[in-house]
């Protein structure tokens, strides 16, 4: 497949659960972002990797881990997370970490936090 | 800080009307502005960038630095111009500040 996909799509999780939120990216690219998309609001930039390296932790709760183990794949680890956390999951990435070019997104994981 | 402004959370035109979407933002260094759009159904994408100058699809947006506006303009709307519109903007490497969006509605 090409572009960005992220799986799963849906996730629905207790509160005391451990998941964790996958992004792959074919296209070559340096940079790798993840956001927040809850509704009513601005989408958030919650980190962002380049070149595998953290570059950006946007505030975010230390209930959300990420990981970048190399320059295609990005992960999003969850545990004891609240409801409010409940929201569109999106991973994105560009080509050039130096430059705000285009960014590529996936379609999402859509995550219900009961 | 960096933010985007999109006071329209809907507009409603009809086919063939002059379409604008409201971008304002503030940034106090020299922005790059970005609009992207998702039709239904589909993913996030770039729509058009300000320092590309090109007409996509029929939309163009000039960067206005004294207004610090980005709008969002096509002469003639059609209905498969219906999706969610962000304008975002850039500044200082790879991080992008999102509006909240507008809903455009294309009605017959």
């Amino acid at each position: 497949e090409t572009g960005v996909t992220q799986t799963p799509r849906h996730l629905v999780m207790g509160m005391t659960n451990k998941k964790s939120l996958k992004c792959e990216q074919h296209l070559g690219h340096n940079a790798m972002y993840w956001y927040k998309q809850s509704a009513k609001k601005p989408l958030e930039l919650m980190f962002v990797y380049n070149f595998k390296e953290q570059t950006e932790n946007n505030s975010v709760p230390s209930r959300f881990s990420p990981e970048c183990p190399n320059s295609s794949h990005l992960f999003l680890h969850l545990h004891t997370l609240q409801p409010e956390d409940s929201a569109l999951y999106l991973c994105a990435s560009s080509q050039d970490p130096l430059d705000s070019g285009e960014q590529f997104f996936g379609p999402g994981t859509r995550l219900t936090v009961l | 800080a960096q933010r985007v402004t999109q006071p329209e959370k809907l507009l409603s035109v009809f086919k063939g009307a002059p379409v604008e979407l409201k971008c304002n933002y503030s940034y106090s260094g020299s922005p790059e502005l970005f609009w992207y759009v998702q039709y239904s159904r589909q993913r996030l994408q770039l729509l058009l960038r300000h320092i590309s100058r090109e007409s996509i699809k029929g939309f163009t947006a000039d960067l206005n630095k004294g207004e610090t506006s980005f709008h969002l303009k096509k002469p003639f709307a059609q209905e498969e111009d219906s999706a969610m519109y962000y304008c975002a903007l850039g500044g200082g490497g790879n991080k992008l500040t999102f509006g909240t969006g507008t809903q455009l509605k294309v009605e017959l």
